[in-house]
C-alpha cells in the first residue's frame, strides 16, 4: 500500500459538464501520474508531474488538464466532458530512486 | 522509441499447470521491466520487476520472469494455476531517467479452470 487514494471513486456526469479527480498521496513521493483505462489499450499516459507547480503532457492529454498545489494531491480536470472520455483513471506515484510505479484503487467515471 | 507487446490477450490454463504469459519489448536504452496483475475491479498491483540485476527475477505468489536480451523478451511463468491467479496481467516496459517514460502492453487475461 503506497498510501494512495482517489476520490470521487465513481462518478457519472453528463455531457459538457466539467469534472475534477483527485489524488491523493500520504508518502511525499515527488512524482506523480495519470492514466486511463481502457479495453484493449491497456494504461495510457495522459499528465504527470515532477514536481509541485512542475506537470508536463503524456500521450493522451487533449481535454485534459492538471494541477498540482501541494505535494500531496495531485488533480485531474476535464474541463467540459464528452463520452469519449468515459473510463477508468488511475493515479500512481513513483519514488525518487525507484523505477516502479504504485498505483491507486481507480475513480470510475462515466459520461452520459 | 518504446514499445511492449503481449503476445496473447487471452491465456486459459487448467489449475495445478504451468502458466506462461509472454511479452516482447523494444526499447532504445537498457530498459526497466515489469509484470502488473489486475484483479476484476481492482488497481494494479506489482508482480515483479527487472532493473539490470539478475536476469530472472522472482515475485510474488510464485512468479518469475526472465529477462533475455537478445530475444528481447520478458516472459512470466508460474509452475503451478491456482484460481486466485485469474485476473488480467501487464507488461510494462520503462525507460530510467527524467519522468521515466513508461508504456503499458495491453494485457493478457488469464482464465483458470479448476
Amino acid at each position: 500500500d503506497a498510501g494512495i487514494t482517489q476520490s470521487p471513486r465513481h462518478k457519472v456526469t453528463e455531457t459538457g459538464t466539467p469534472v475534477t479527480l483527485r489524488c491523493h498521496q500520504t508518502e511525499n513521493h515527488r512524482y506523480m501520474y495519470w492514466y486511463r483505462q481502457d479495453p484493449g489499450h491497456g494504461l495510457r499516459l495522459i499528465h504527470y508531474s515532477y514536481g509541485v507547480k512542475d506537470t508536463d503532457k503524456g500521450e493522451v492529454s487533449d481535454g485534459y488538464s492538471v494541477s498540482r498545489s501541494k505535494t500531496e494531491d495531485f488533480l485531474l480536470t476535464l474541463e467540459s466532458a464528452t463520452s469519449s472520455q468515459t473510463s477508468v483513471y488511475f493515479c500512481a506515484i513513483r519514488w525518487d530512486r525507484g523505477y516502479e510505479q504504485y498505483f491507486g484503487p481507480g475513480t470510475r467515471l462515466t459520461v452520459t | 522509441a518504446q514499445s511492449v507487446t503481449q503476445l496473447d490477450s487471452h491465456v486459459s490454463v487448467s489449475e495445478g499447470t504451468p502458466v506462461l504469459l509472454r511479452c516482447n519489448y523494444s526499447s532504445s536504452y537498457s530498459p526497466s521491466l515489469f509484470w502488473y496483475v489486475q484483479h476484476p475491479n481492482k488497481g494494479l498491483q506489482l508482480l515483479l520487476k527487472y532493473t539490470s540485476a539478475a536476469t530472472l527475477v522472482k515475485g510474488i505468489n510464485g512468479f518469475e520472469a526472465e529477462f533475455k536480451k537478445s530475444e528481447t523478451s520478458f516472459h512470466l511463468t508460474k509452475p503451478s494455476a491456482h484460481m486466485s491467479d485469474a485476473a488480467e496481467y501487464f507488461c510494462v516496459v520503462s525507460e530510467s531517467g527524467g519522468y521515466q517514460k513508461v508504456t503499458f502492453g495491453t494485457g493478457t487475461k488469464l482464465q483458470v479452470i479448476p
